[in-house]
């Protein structure tokens, strides 16, 4: 069974530029959630979807990121523009009713 | 709020060691407990998950405890070897709601 999938798996660009990132959960996990993990810190939520439905965005800076997850299957998270604060690793986790979190492999963010 | 508080940060042991890795969080009012193992520029993967009704999980030399009424889970690691070197972070979910709450981790280092 093939696991969440992330990409790309680094993007390096210039401040102000905008920026997405892709996430296809686990085939028939119906929550997704998208975090954002700095150096040496643990992963914080930004928003999470009960299939197609944002039911917990409260984190999400919303005056410059965007998600959607237009199917109840795969996700885009978007950046614009971009905050040399920005950069970090996105993390895409898929679950089953809220249990057993699977994460991708992330797409680490370096804002120059 | 949860806080979700790990100590401590690092821990270097010697191969053959037996450890213990310590997770606490404020509120007792959990709904699940989930281990997990970050390797270097990797996502996370799900060691353990407790449920608010269990005290503890068992998986191969990893063993994880649950006390709710005092806020603690802990981690144990049997005959540790070099390749569980990586961070160990642990994330709690609350009684209500989806979301999961994460610790900073303990980077753990097995000398050869």
């Amino acid at each position: 069974e093939a696991g969440v999938v992330q990409s790309p798996r680094y993007k390096i660009i210039e401040k102000k530029q905008p920026v997405a990132f892709w996430c296809n959960p686990i085939s028939g996990h119906n929550t997704l959630y998208w975090y954002l993990q700095n150096l040496g810190q643990g992963p914080e939520l930004l928003i999470r979807y009960e299939n197609e439905e944002a039911v917990d965005d409260s984190q999400l800076p919303k005056d410059r990121f965007s998600a959607e997850r237009l199917k109840g299957v795969d996700s885009t998270l978007k950046i614009q523009p971009a905050e040399l604060g920005d950069s970090a690793v996105y993390l895409c986790a898929s679950s089953e009713q809220g249990d057993t979190q699977y994460f991708g492999p992330g797409t680490r963010l370096t804002v120059l | 709020k949860q806080e979700v508080t790990q100590i401590p940060a690092a821990l270097s042991v010697p191969e053959g060691e037996n450890l213990v890795l310590n997770c606490s969080f404020t509120d007792s009012a959990i709904y699940n407990l989930q281990w997990f193992r970050q390797d270097p520029g990797k996502g996370l993967t799900s060691l353990l998950l407790i449920q608010s009704s269990q005290r503890e999980q068992t998986s191969g030399r990893l063993n994880a405890s649950l006390d709710k009424s005092s806020g603690r889970s802990t981690l144990y690691i049997a005959a540790s070897q070099p390749g569980d070197s990586a961070t160990y972070l642990c994330a709690v979910r609350p009684g209500t709601g989806n979301q999961f709450y994460f610790g900073t981790g303990t980077s753990l280092t097995v000398i050869p």
